[in-house]
């Protein structure tokens, strides 16, 4: 599973509530990604990150922000979650030209 | 615009038959393509990568060709089995020079005893 999880795994909160997603990884990968995964839309690149502080807009970034302080944690916060936001959200990391997923975090914005 | 299509429909296959799933691309110059497979519940996870100048590659009962005058890859699984069921996602990098991967909407596959 390339050392990735993430929390929590399960999230259920109120629209208008901010909400951060962690990612963790514990073998100093370089890059690493937030996706969306919803029906009908397949998987979406969210931000990415390529270092420590360094850190770029995916296809779909509106209403999302990012920080990585340290090599190993990716957060990924909703500023306002909107019900649009329910999704199930996926970290990964790059090694070499692949990428590996963490398990996911389902998250339901009512 | 960029674009990658898998079908959308479910396959549907007998166990012990071939299963073949199709990725289409257009507006791509892709150095590399890859195949993941996603089952319910879980991430993605990273099966086969092929390059611009392979036509053709294998892993055990998987094999994936790479036409890139067509801009098409088939993924192949021999001798298919009830646990090969599940969703295939192909993923290409998009020409922006950025590491970051463009994947389709993925093909469901399901393998009848």
């Amino acid at each position: 599973d390339a050392g990735i999880t993430q929390s929590p795994r399960h999230k259920v909160t109120e629209t208008g509530t901010p909400v951060t997603l962690r990612c963790h990884q514990t073998e100093n990968h370089r890059y690493m990604y937030w996706y969306r995964q919803d029906p009908g839309h397949g998987l979406r690149l969210i931000h990415y990150s390529y270092g420590v502080k360094d850190t770029d807009k995916g296809e779909v970034s509106d209403g999302y922000s990012v920080s990585r302080s340290k090599t190993e944690d990716f957060l990924l916060t909703l500023e306002s979650a909107t019900s649009s936001q329910t999704s199930v959200y996926f970290c990964a990391i790059k090694y070499e030209e692949t990428q590996y997923f963490g398990p996911g975090t389902r998250l339901l914005v009512l | 615009s960029q674009k990658i299509e898998q079908n959308s429909e479910a396959l549907n296959i007998q166990e012990g038959k071939t299963a073949t799933l199709t990725c289409n691309y257009t507006n791509y110059s892709p150095a590399y393509l890859q195949w993941y497979r996603q089952d319910p519940g879980r991430g993605p996870v990273f099966l086969l990568l092929i390059r611009e100048n392979e036509k053709e590659k294998r892993k055990e009962r998987l094999k994936v060709t790479f036409d890139t005058t067509l801009k098409q890859s088939l993924f192949h699984i021999t001798a298919s089995q009830p646990a090969d069921s599940a969703t295939y996602l192909c993923a290409l990098e998009p020409n922006s020079g950025y590491s970051t991967l463009t994947f389709g909407k993925g093909t469901m596959l399901l393998v009848s005893p």
